[in-house]
């Protein structure tokens, strides 16, 4: 069964630590990205990776790192720097050479404390 | 900037009548376009898309019209059912670079179909 999973579900985490959400996928696809979704607002672009070891800078990247190792690993880090890390975090990845369908994880809702 | 918008923040529908969610974008450089469907604490799921070379896609009880000179795109749902309940997005995608495959999201449209 091919997909992309996320983990964990919800994450609490105490103000001023550094958290890590895993995105995993088995769909063979060269793209990954990572989203954000706040209430009333759509999804914004943190980070995203068309190849292994390489990704670029989305929308809303202050505060976020990631890195991509593996093709099917994309992890992102939300450090104590980013201002306002409640939100509930998504995983997408698609295939590079095709153009605009992403697929999305189930997502991590992350609450600080 | 917000270049792709859905002005709409909810829309209610009686079943078995038509849904209409509009999207409008600012950036005459986008070429495909797409709308997700997205159920609470679930990630967005694709329902359908179409390219800046048609003006309609049609997917079952789904079609896409998309009119380049306004900017301006729609989802017709028909017939509505309540299973359509859920919070839609359009995206926009533009061609080239390392822009290629990244997608800009409105902010979304909650759908509510009454039985």
């Amino acid at each position: 069964d091919g997909g992309i999973t996320q983990s964990p579900k919800y994450l609490f985490r105490k103000e001023g630590q550094n958290v890590t959400l895993s995105c995993e996928q088995n769909l063979n696809h060269d793209a990954m990205y990572w989203y954000r979704q706040d209430p009333g607002q759509g999804l914004r672009l943190i980070y995203y990776s068309q190849i292994v070891n390489d990704f670029q800078k989305g929308d809303i990247a202050e505060g976020y790192s990631v890195s991509r190792e593996k093709k099917e690993s994309f992890p992102l880090t939300v450090t104590s720097a980013q201002k306002n890390p409640t939100a509930f975090y998504l995983c997408a990845s698609s295939y590079r050479d095709r153009v605009g369908t992403q697929y999305f994880g189930p997502g991590t809702r992350l609450t600080v404390l | 900037d917000q270049q792709v918008k859905q002005n709409s923040p909810s829309l209610s529908v009686q079943e078995g009548r038509i849904s209409i969610l509009n999207c409008d974008y600012t950036n005459s450089m986008f070429d495909y376009f797409l709308w997700y469907k997205k159920y609470p604490a679930e990630g967005p799921t694709f329902l359908i898309s179409i390219s800046s070379i048609k003006d309609k896609n049609e997917d079952g009880r789904f079609t896409v019209f998309l009119n380049k000179s306004a900017k301006h795109l729609s989802l017709h749902i028909v017939p509505s059912q309540p299973g359509d309940s859920a919070v839609y997005f359009c995206a926009a995608s533009r061609p080239g670079g390392t822009s290629y495959g990244k997608l800009t999201f409105g902010q979304g449209t909650i759908l509510t179909v009454h039985p």
